[in-house]
């Protein structure tokens, strides 16, 4: 099945810091999306993009799916963006939501 | 749209005993999905429906669990009998097509 990696497994940012969370997979995706999982455990769909570009607000996402990595740019990080960040990502032929989810990025944003 | 519901939000039971998580998906979606999470092995799929009909049950651990859509505002995961290694949180999604999936706030299931 397909592999998929996320980097940096933990992160520490101070308040207002600006960062990029990697998602690599290993095989062609018909779906790609990314998830801000809360420090009280509730899963947030952040952006479906299986390719291009998204902005929403302080968030953007690029997927290249050609090159099989997807990016979550975080920029003037605040307190309330600490969680775990998922990448999940939807195999060819399957259905659009079957997805088969990464280890996370652990994100500490500190005051 | 309320999201999706779940319930319980916590469940403690003794081993051996039989264990019912409730969904409910948002309004309009035809896909539900039930995944589990757990420190060593992550979020992973156990079952999916669409249209209230199961689709791909592979990722059910074994056959104490069981699951069910008896209609399009409505599922059931089912754990008979429970046991200690089944303690997990428990997400129930919903979407609708080519759309995002939406997660309810999961169920805690401890067994001792």
């Amino acid at each position: 099945g397909i592999q998929v990696e996320q980097s940096p497994p933990d992160l520490i940012l101070q308040e207002g810091a600006n960062s990029t969370l990697r998602c690599n997979f290993s095989d062609s995706v018909n779906n790609l999306q990314w998830f801000h999982q809360n420090p009280w455990g509730q899963l947030i769909n952040l952006f479906y993009i299986p390719s291009g570009t998204k902005q929403n607000g302080r968030l953007s996402a690029t997927t290249v799916a050609t090159e099989r990595y997807s990016l979550l740019y975080i920029s003037s990080s605040q307190t309330t963006d600490s969680g775990v960040y998922f990448c999940a990502v939807g195999a060819p032929g399957g259905a659009t939501n079957k997805l088969i989810f990464g280890t996370g990025t652990l994100l500490a944003a500190q005051p | 749209d309320a999201g999706v519901i779940q319930s319980p939000r916590h469940e403690v039971t003794e081993m051996g005993q039989e264990v019912t998580l409730r969904c409910k998906p948002i309004s309009g979606h035809n896909s539900l999905f039930w995944y589990r999470q757990t420190m060593m092995r992550g979020l992973e799929l156990l079952i999916y429906f669409n249209n209230n009909v199961p689709i791909d049950d592979s990722g059910m651990p074994e056959d104490r669990f069981s699951a069910k859509m008896p209609n399009a505002s409505f599922s059931t995961l089912k754990i008979q009998p429970s046991e200690p290694r089944d303690s997990a949180v428990y997400f129930c999604a919903s979407s609708s097509g080519y759309s995002p999936l939406h997660f309810g706030n999961g169920t805690r299931l401890t067994v001792t």
